[in-house]
């Protein structure tokens, strides 16, 4: 049974770029989280996915987006980025409100 | 939003001593997760324990809901088992609220 997988691994984008991070849920689960760790401190909630909507948002703003597909997968777009974007970014998914699971994670550096 | 707090901020241990790591919450909660994150920056699941008190191998953790604090103990610390330690709760059902997490190093 494989966990949660993410990709990429690490990606580096230059300020006012956009990126697309991907997230593949564990088998069974059908919602989906993203977080934002920046480096020394705890994972911060950007938003939740399910049934294909954004179903509640942390304080994050409008240039963070995504989607989540029939597959129960999800993407997260930042458009615009700045250099404070740079962290390592987290999803994590579940199946109904149990237990969140988390993938390995992507570190975005921005330049 | 619930408020989250972990102590210490750092905990330096030689090999084979035993630790106890605390968390507080700020409201009532119906589930906890403790969790290990290791150096690659995974988040490793440890327990999720509302209540009451799990064990797993050298790992146990105890959740009080009613006084609103949780506590993860390490027995017989192993090098390996250094790292940042996080709790996490629900807030508003669905998102799970942080602590600034505890820093282990376990020295051999």
């Amino acid at each position: 049974d494989a966990g949660v997988t993410q990709s990429p691994t690490h990606l580096i984008k230059t300020r006012g770029q956009q990126v697309t991070l991907r997230c593949s849920p564990k088998s069974g689960h059908d919602t989906v989280s993203w977080y934002q760790q920046a480096l020394g401190q705890g994972p911060q909630f950007i938003f939740q996915y399910y049934e294909e909507e954004e179903r509640q948002r942390g304080n994050f703003p409008d240039r963070f987006s995504g989607h989540q597909f029939p597959n129960y997968s999800s993407e997260l777009n930042v458009n615009a980025l700045l250099l404070g974007d740079s962290a390592l970014y987290l999803c994590a998914t579940q199946r109904g409100r149990y237990e969140q699971y988390f993938g390995p994670g992507t570190r975005l550096t921005v330049t | 939003g619930i408020q989250v707090e972990q102590s210490p901020p750092d905990l330096i241990l030689q090999e084979g001593a035993n630790s106890t790591l605390r968390c507080n919450f700020s409201d009532s909660v119906n589930n906890l997760q403790w969790f290990h994150q290791n150096p690659w920056g995974q988040l490793i699941n440890l327990f999720y324990i509302p209540s009451g008190t799990k064990q797993n191998g050298r790992l146990s953790a105890t959740t009080v809901a009613t006084e609103r604090y949780s506590l993860l103990y390490i027995s017989s610390s192993q090098t390996t088992d250094s790292g940042v330690y996080f709790c996490a709760v629900p807030s508003n059902d669905y998102k799970l609220s942080f602590g600034a997490g505890t820093t282990v190093t376990v020295r051999a």
